[in-house]
């Protein structure tokens, strides 16, 4: 089946420190990545649509320079928290659909815990 | 605007029961629904999904789920729960011109033995 790699899973790092997490799809091209943000036991919020190729669609209220977000390939998508502060310690999600499946379910990768002291 | 609803925040089966877990969507067409697992720490996985046809469709793990257009509901069931199932559930709605997928709030299970 479809398989979503999320490196890392874990990230400790002290507050200024900028932090990049790399979303892979390993048997599938996936134009289409997302990054989601869950606090707990809430609900995942999707922060951003990465675009393989071209810039990435930012929802509302997601702060474009705080979250750099880059999909150079078909299999590759990153996320980066520049200059980390502890208000940004959450759970993050990426997820991938196929390409050419329009109707195709997302799938999802492990997650990265981030937590900034 | 879409949305979905899953009205139980918490659900406490003993194991061995059956087990329903509700959801409600709102969106002007049939939509694509979906069930997602997900344990403590991890991601999600797609326990089923709904596209057309058959109303009722079978998943992953034991777990079922019946689309009812008429009551916009789509509720994951099964017959006999497993310590194991023990997670948080969430349902979700993908809509046919675009990406995005719209959540629920998620509904956390807890298995009693």
């Amino acid at each position: 089946g479809a398989v979503v790699s999320q490196h890392p899973s874990w990230v400790i790092c002290k507050s200024g420190t900028s932090v990049k997490i790399e979303c892979r799809s390993l048997d599938f091209q996936a134009t289409t990545m997302f990054w989601y943000r869950q606090f707990p036991k809430q609900s995942l919020m999707l922060m951003a649509t990465s675009n393989e190729g071209s810039k990435a669609t930012y929802e509302q209220g997601v702060e474009k320079d705080k979250f750099l977000i880059n999909h150079a390939s078909l299999t590759l998508s990153t996320l980066t928290v520049t200059s980390a502060h502890p208000e940004d310690s959450s759970f993050y999600i990426c997820s991938a659909r196929d390409r050419g499946y329009g109707n195709q379910p997302q799938h999802f990768g492990d997650g990265t815990r981030l937590s900034i002291l | 605007a879409q949305s979905v609803t899953q009205p139980d925040i918490h659900i406490t089966v003993s194991e061995g029961a059956s087990l329903e877990l509700r959801c409600n969507y709102s969106y002007g067409a049939t939509p694509y629904l979906f069930w997602y697992v997900q344990s403590p720490g991890q991601g999600l996985q797609l326990l089923l999904k709904y596209f057309s046809g058959d109303t009722l469709v079978q998943g992953i793990k034991g777990f079922e789920a019946e689309f009812k257009r008429s009551q916009s509901s789509f509720n994951l069931r099964k017959p006999s729960v497993h310590w194991s199932d023990a997670a948080e559930y969430f349902c979700a709605v993908g809509v046919y011109t675009g990406n995005q997928f719209y959540f629920g709030t998620g509904t956390s299970l807890t298995v009693i033995p």
